[in-house]
């Protein structure tokens, strides 16, 4: 099955520091540059952060430039997002995605709540 | 930075007619234009690219046009199962890519 299942999420104090997963399957990961997309309680949807397939380009979001690092493990079939400094604003639920056509392939979602 | 807009942010439907989303961007963005389909505690899903081509599976109810700043989803006939909310996207210019605030389908 194609797929793509985040993990690692959770609850963490302001200034935290937390490492979200992405592990796809069903299709050739290598081929394809991917992006980590996240949404805030009851708010749309905001690009994250992006890489290509063999990590020569890398893009941030500029809420987030400084603090969050993106990177990926093509023989685990991995995506990550290192996300250090966290404040409440930071509270979403992060959506790793592929990027083929558009972003074509979501995963289902993690919760990322910053809370004291 | 493209900014998107779209409109209405709320569009009441009742099933089998027809409803259309516009989305519209800040400068031109050629056809590198996407539609979302989010539905809620899911996760989006890809409905069109290109501004016009369906994504695999996507019923033929629903279709894109528009280039350069305008851009319109048209849901032919409104299913059950299409109340939801719909964000347009564009990739032409990037980083950063963006998204429009959303458009929400809802039952009439």
């Amino acid at each position: 099955e194609v797929q793509l299942v985040e993990s690692g999420g959770g609850l963490v104090k302001p200034g935290g520091s937390l490492r979200l997963t992405c592990t796809a399957s069903g299709f050739s990961f290598i081929t394809y540059s991917m992006t980590w997309v996240r949404q805030a309680p009851g708010m749309g949807l905001e690009w994250v952060s992006s890489i290509s397939v063999g990590t020569t380009y890398i893009y941030y979001a500029d809420s987030v430039k400084g603090r969050f690092t993106i990177s990926r493990d093509n023989a685990e079939n991995s995506l990550y997002l290192q996300m250090n400094g966290l404040s409440p604003e930071d509270t979403a639920i992060y959506y790793c995605t592929r990027v083929g056509k558009a972003f074509d392939l979501w995963g289902q979602g993690i919760l990322v709540t910053v809370s004291s | 930075e493209i900014v998107m807009t779209q409109s209405p942010a709320t569009l009441s439907v009742s099933p089998g007619e027809r409803a259309t989303l516009s989305c519209r961007a800040s400068q031109s963005v050629s056809t590198n234009l996407a539609w979302y389909q989010q539905k809620p505690g899911q996760a989006p899903r890809l409905l069109i690219y290109g501004a016009s081509i369906r994504a695999t599976d996507i019923p033929a109810r629903f279709s894109g046009s528009g280039s350069g700043t305008e851009f319109t989803l048209t849901i032919s006939s409104l299913q059950s199962e299409d109340f939801a909310f719909y964000y347009c996207q564009q990739y032409n210019n990037w980083p950063p890519f963006t998204f429009g605030p959303g458009t929400q389908v809802d039952i009439k």
